[in-house]
């Protein structure tokens, strides 16, 4: 079984450009995240989604982070303008339906803002 | 609020040698707790959880127990092997599910030959 795939897997680019982050995750989980992980950090939970709904953002920076998820499958998360604290692993994670089960992680994307 | 505090690394240990990583939280209501592993190149995984108090979650060697008493979630294992080398995260959950994860700040294992 595949597990949960993410891309890129690195990407560098500078202040005030946009880049976006894709997610696909195990087939057949309804629940998707993406967390946020700055260097010697633990990962910090930006948006959970059931399906298609976003069922918690309450800790998506709003002005400049927006997040989707179609058809309730791949996701997309997107940064514009980036700013040089935006640099970090964005992480995404799947599970079954519902918060009970296992979350399996993505290795995650490193972005670097330059 | 709630927050989880780790035993800060890097830890460097010889094969075989006996591992224990220090986790003591606080939180808002009964949480369970969790460790997870990060090896090398690849997303964090689930190693073992613990419920509730007194609990003894366990894994591939690892253990840790739920100490209501003293907040605490030690993980441990008696002989460490090369391939345990990794970044080690306590985390707890305090919802009545676990989608609402609280991270340590992980500790990073190395195990030399």
């Amino acid at each position: 079984e595949a597990g949960v795939v993410q891309s890129p897997r690195y990407k560098i680019i500078e202040k005030k450009q946009p880049v976006a982050f894709w997610c696909n995750p195990i087939s057949g989980h309804n629940t998707l995240y993406w967390y946020l992980q700055n260097l010697g950090q633990g990962p910090e939970l930006l948006i959970r989604y059931e399906n298609e709904e976003a069922v918690d953002d309450s800790q998506l920076p709003k002005d400049r982070f927006s997040a989707e998820r179609l058809k309730g499958v791949d996701s997309t998360l997107k940064i514009q303008p980036a700013e040089l604290g935006d640099s970090a692993v964005y992480l995404c994670a799947s599970s079954q339906g519902g918060s009970f089960y296992e979350q399996y992680f993505g290795p995650g994307t490193r972005l670097t803002v330059t | 609020g709630n927050s989880v505090t780790q035993m800060e690394g890097p830890v460097t240990l010889s094969e075989e040698a006996f591992l224990t990583i220090n986790c003591t939280y606080t939180a808002t209501g009964y949480p369970s707790l969790f460790w997870y592993v990060q090896y090398p190149g690849e997303g964090l995984q689930l190693l073992l959880k613990a419920t509730k108090a007194d609990d003894k979650g366990s894994n591939k060697g690892f253990e840790a127990t739920y100490r209501k008493e003293t907040t605490s979630f030690h993980l441990e294992k008696g002989s460490v092997q090369v391939s345990d080398s990794a970044v080690y995260f306590c985390a707890l959950s305090t919802t009545r599910g676990n989608e609402k994860l609280t991270f340590g700040t992980g500790t990073r294992l190395t195990i030399i030959p």
